[in-house]
Protein backbone atom coordinates (compact mmCIF):
# COMPACT_ATOMS: atom_id res chain seq x y z
CA UNK A 1 0.00 0.00 0.00
CA UNK A 2 1.32 3.36 -0.75
CA UNK A 3 1.65 5.67 2.66
CA UNK A 4 4.39 7.41 4.43
CA UNK A 5 6.22 5.85 7.24
CA UNK A 6 7.79 7.29 10.05
CA UNK A 7 9.94 5.36 12.46
CA UNK A 8 10.38 5.05 15.58
CA UNK A 9 7.26 5.48 16.73
CA UNK A 10 9.08 6.44 19.95
CA UNK A 11 12.43 8.02 20.58
CA UNK A 12 14.25 9.20 23.57
CA UNK A 13 16.85 11.37 23.71
CA UNK A 14 19.72 11.88 26.24
CA UNK A 15 20.52 15.42 27.05
CA UNK A 16 23.22 16.75 24.69
CA UNK A 17 22.46 13.79 21.82
CA UNK A 18 21.49 14.70 18.13
CA UNK A 19 18.84 11.80 17.33
CA UNK A 20 17.40 10.89 13.68
CA UNK A 21 13.87 10.53 13.04
CA UNK A 22 12.93 8.68 9.88
CA UNK A 23 10.36 9.40 7.22
CA UNK A 24 9.70 7.60 3.89
CA UNK A 25 6.98 7.47 1.03
CA UNK A 26 6.05 5.49 -1.55
CA UNK A 27 3.58 8.03 -2.91
CA UNK A 28 6.08 9.56 -6.16
CA UNK A 29 5.20 13.02 -4.07
CA UNK A 30 7.88 15.68 -4.81
CA UNK A 31 7.14 17.61 -1.77
CA UNK A 32 7.84 16.86 1.73
CA UNK A 33 7.14 18.53 5.23
CA UNK A 34 8.32 18.14 8.76
CA UNK A 35 5.94 19.58 11.37
CA UNK A 36 5.80 19.32 14.91
CA UNK A 37 3.23 19.32 17.81
CA UNK A 38 2.86 19.78 21.16
CA UNK A 39 0.26 18.98 23.75
CA UNK A 40 -2.79 20.51 22.53
CA UNK A 41 -0.96 22.34 19.85
CA UNK A 42 -1.63 22.97 16.16
CA UNK A 43 1.42 22.27 13.88
CA UNK A 44 4.24 23.97 13.23
CA UNK A 45 6.43 23.73 10.32
CA UNK A 46 9.82 22.57 10.87
CA UNK A 47 11.44 21.95 7.23
CA UNK A 48 9.67 21.73 3.58
CA UNK A 49 11.11 20.42 0.59
CA UNK A 50 9.97 21.12 -2.61
CA UNK A 51 12.32 18.78 -4.71
CA UNK A 52 15.36 16.06 -4.09
CA UNK A 53 18.80 18.43 -2.81
CA UNK A 54 16.53 21.05 -2.10
CA UNK A 55 14.59 22.11 1.44
CA UNK A 56 13.51 25.72 3.12
CA UNK A 57 13.54 26.47 6.84
CA UNK A 58 9.99 26.64 8.17
CA UNK A 59 8.73 28.78 11.21
CA UNK A 60 10.91 27.28 13.76
CA UNK A 61 13.81 25.27 12.07
CA UNK A 62 16.32 26.35 14.90
CA UNK A 63 17.70 22.96 16.25
CA UNK A 64 16.87 20.78 13.55
CA UNK A 65 18.38 19.84 10.30
CA UNK A 66 17.11 17.60 7.06
CA UNK A 67 18.55 16.64 3.92
CA UNK A 68 16.50 15.31 0.80
CA UNK A 69 18.55 13.00 -0.93
CA UNK A 70 16.51 11.14 -2.69
CA UNK A 71 12.90 11.55 -3.29
CA UNK A 72 11.31 8.68 -0.98
CA UNK A 73 12.96 9.92 2.16
CA UNK A 74 13.67 13.06 4.28
CA UNK A 75 14.72 12.68 7.69
CA UNK A 76 14.50 15.28 10.58
CA UNK A 77 17.91 15.60 13.21
CA UNK A 78 16.84 17.07 15.97
CA UNK A 79 20.16 18.40 17.61
CA UNK A 80 21.46 19.36 21.06
CA UNK A 81 20.60 23.06 20.05
CA UNK A 82 17.03 22.48 20.18
CA UNK A 83 16.05 23.08 23.97
CA UNK A 84 12.87 22.07 24.08
CA UNK A 85 12.96 18.78 21.77
CA UNK A 86 9.69 16.83 23.74
CA UNK A 87 6.90 16.95 21.28
CA UNK A 88 4.47 14.79 18.44
CA UNK A 89 6.60 15.08 14.77
CA UNK A 90 4.96 14.64 11.63
CA UNK A 91 6.33 14.27 8.48
CA UNK A 92 3.56 14.97 5.25
CA UNK A 93 4.24 14.90 1.19
CA UNK A 94 2.27 16.30 -1.39
CA UNK A 95 2.38 15.80 -4.75
CA UNK A 96 3.59 19.32 -5.04
CA UNK A 97 3.37 22.46 -2.82
CA UNK A 98 0.18 24.33 -4.89
CA UNK A 99 -3.09 24.64 -2.67
CA UNK A 100 -4.91 22.25 -4.54
CA UNK A 101 -2.62 19.46 -3.57
CA UNK A 102 -3.47 18.01 -0.30
CA UNK A 103 -0.68 17.09 2.20
CA UNK A 104 -0.93 13.35 3.93
CA UNK A 105 0.44 12.41 7.08
CA UNK A 106 2.49 9.67 8.68
CA UNK A 107 1.72 8.23 12.05
CA UNK A 108 4.18 10.36 13.76
CA UNK A 109 7.20 9.89 16.05
CA UNK A 110 6.81 10.99 19.68
CA UNK A 111 10.00 12.20 21.25
CA UNK A 112 10.92 12.72 25.22
CA UNK A 113 13.95 13.42 26.85
CA UNK A 114 15.35 11.22 29.50
CA UNK B 1 -4.77 32.35 4.96
CA UNK B 2 -8.00 33.02 5.87
CA UNK B 3 -9.31 32.60 9.46
CA UNK B 4 -11.55 29.39 10.33
CA UNK B 5 -14.07 29.22 13.18
CA UNK B 6 -15.73 25.70 14.13
CA UNK B 7 -17.53 24.90 17.07
CA UNK B 8 -15.39 23.39 19.85
CA UNK B 9 -17.23 20.15 20.28
CA UNK B 10 -20.45 17.79 18.94
CA UNK B 11 -21.49 14.53 19.79
CA UNK B 12 -23.04 12.58 16.88
CA UNK B 13 -25.41 9.13 17.01
CA UNK B 14 -23.86 5.86 15.82
CA UNK B 15 -25.59 5.66 11.81
CA UNK B 16 -26.66 9.02 11.67
CA UNK B 17 -24.97 11.53 9.66
CA UNK B 18 -22.81 14.71 11.17
CA UNK B 19 -22.78 17.87 9.77
CA UNK B 20 -19.38 19.97 10.95
CA UNK B 21 -19.79 23.46 10.00
CA UNK B 22 -17.03 25.86 9.81
CA UNK B 23 -17.18 29.52 9.22
CA UNK B 24 -14.34 31.04 7.08
CA UNK B 25 -15.52 34.65 6.24
CA UNK B 26 -12.77 36.29 5.43
CA UNK B 27 -11.67 33.42 2.46
CA UNK B 28 -10.14 34.74 -0.87
CA UNK B 29 -11.20 33.94 -4.23
CA UNK B 30 -7.51 31.48 -4.70
CA UNK B 31 -8.07 29.51 -1.34
CA UNK B 32 -9.42 26.03 -1.14
CA UNK B 33 -11.26 24.64 1.94
CA UNK B 34 -9.91 21.77 3.36
CA UNK B 35 -10.65 18.90 5.88
CA UNK B 36 -8.41 16.89 8.29
CA UNK B 37 -9.17 14.98 11.28
CA UNK B 38 -6.73 13.42 13.86
CA UNK B 39 -7.19 10.79 16.29
CA UNK B 40 -5.45 10.39 19.29
CA UNK B 41 -1.80 9.99 19.08
CA UNK B 42 -2.01 9.63 15.16
CA UNK B 43 -1.12 11.64 12.30
CA UNK B 44 -3.65 13.67 10.65
CA UNK B 45 -6.16 12.38 7.91
CA UNK B 46 -6.82 14.13 4.76
CA UNK B 47 -10.60 13.68 4.38
CA UNK B 48 -11.48 16.07 1.31
CA UNK B 49 -11.48 19.76 -0.53
CA UNK B 50 -12.64 22.38 -2.51
CA UNK B 51 -12.52 25.65 -3.92
CA UNK B 52 -16.34 26.62 -4.76
CA UNK B 53 -18.23 23.36 -6.27
CA UNK B 54 -19.57 20.91 -3.57
CA UNK B 55 -17.13 17.51 -3.46
CA UNK B 56 -18.06 13.83 -2.86
CA UNK B 57 -15.65 11.13 -1.82
CA UNK B 58 -15.90 7.99 -0.68
CA UNK B 59 -15.19 9.37 3.39
CA UNK B 60 -17.53 12.80 3.19
CA UNK B 61 -19.40 15.90 1.20
CA UNK B 62 -18.26 18.80 1.17
CA UNK B 63 -20.87 21.93 0.68
CA UNK B 64 -19.51 24.98 0.55
CA UNK B 65 -22.04 28.29 0.57
CA UNK B 66 -22.61 29.89 -2.85
CA UNK B 67 -20.75 33.05 -1.12
CA UNK B 68 -17.79 30.59 -0.04
CA UNK B 69 -18.09 32.08 3.42
CA UNK B 70 -18.73 29.12 5.29
CA UNK B 71 -18.98 25.12 4.63
CA UNK B 72 -19.63 22.24 6.05
CA UNK B 73 -18.47 18.75 6.08
CA UNK B 74 -20.99 15.48 6.08
CA UNK B 75 -20.38 12.51 7.24
CA UNK B 76 -23.14 10.81 5.79
CA UNK B 77 -23.44 7.29 8.23
CA UNK B 78 -20.86 7.99 11.41
CA UNK B 79 -19.22 5.24 13.19
CA UNK B 80 -17.46 4.72 16.43
CA UNK B 81 -14.03 5.16 14.26
CA UNK B 82 -15.13 8.86 13.07
CA UNK B 83 -14.72 10.02 16.49
CA UNK B 84 -12.07 12.80 16.22
CA UNK B 85 -10.82 16.01 16.21
CA UNK B 86 -11.71 17.53 12.96
CA UNK B 87 -9.98 20.89 11.36
CA UNK B 88 -11.35 22.80 8.55
CA UNK B 89 -8.43 24.61 7.09
CA UNK B 90 -8.56 27.37 4.07
CA UNK B 91 -5.08 26.91 2.21
CA UNK B 92 -4.32 29.28 -0.62
CA UNK B 93 -3.04 28.69 -3.84
CA UNK B 94 0.87 29.54 -3.18
CA UNK B 95 4.33 28.35 -5.00
CA UNK B 96 6.18 27.62 -1.55
CA UNK B 97 6.05 26.87 2.04
CA UNK B 98 2.44 25.93 1.84
CA UNK B 99 2.15 25.13 5.04
CA UNK B 100 -1.31 23.80 6.80
CA UNK B 101 -2.13 26.07 9.84
CA UNK B 102 -4.48 24.07 11.77
CA UNK B 103 -7.07 25.50 14.68
CA UNK B 104 -8.50 24.77 17.49
CA UNK B 105 -11.02 22.28 15.47
CA UNK B 106 -13.97 20.31 16.00
CA UNK B 107 -13.71 17.39 19.10
CA UNK B 108 -16.50 14.91 17.83
CA UNK B 109 -17.80 12.51 20.32
CA UNK B 110 -19.62 9.62 18.13
CA UNK B 111 -21.81 7.55 20.53
CA UNK B 112 -23.30 4.27 20.06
Amino acid sequence: DGGITQSPKYLFRKEGQNVTLSCEQNLNHDAMYWYRQDPGQGLRLIYYSQIVNDFQKGDIAEGYSVSREKKESFPLTVTSAQKNPTAFYLCASSLGTGGNQPQHFGDGTRLSIL
Amino acid sequence: DAKTTQPPSMDCAEGRAANLPCNHSTISGNEYVYWYRQIHSQGPQYIIHGLKNNETNEMASLIITEDRKSSTLILPHATLRDTAVYYCIVRVWKAAGNKLTFGGGTRVLVKP
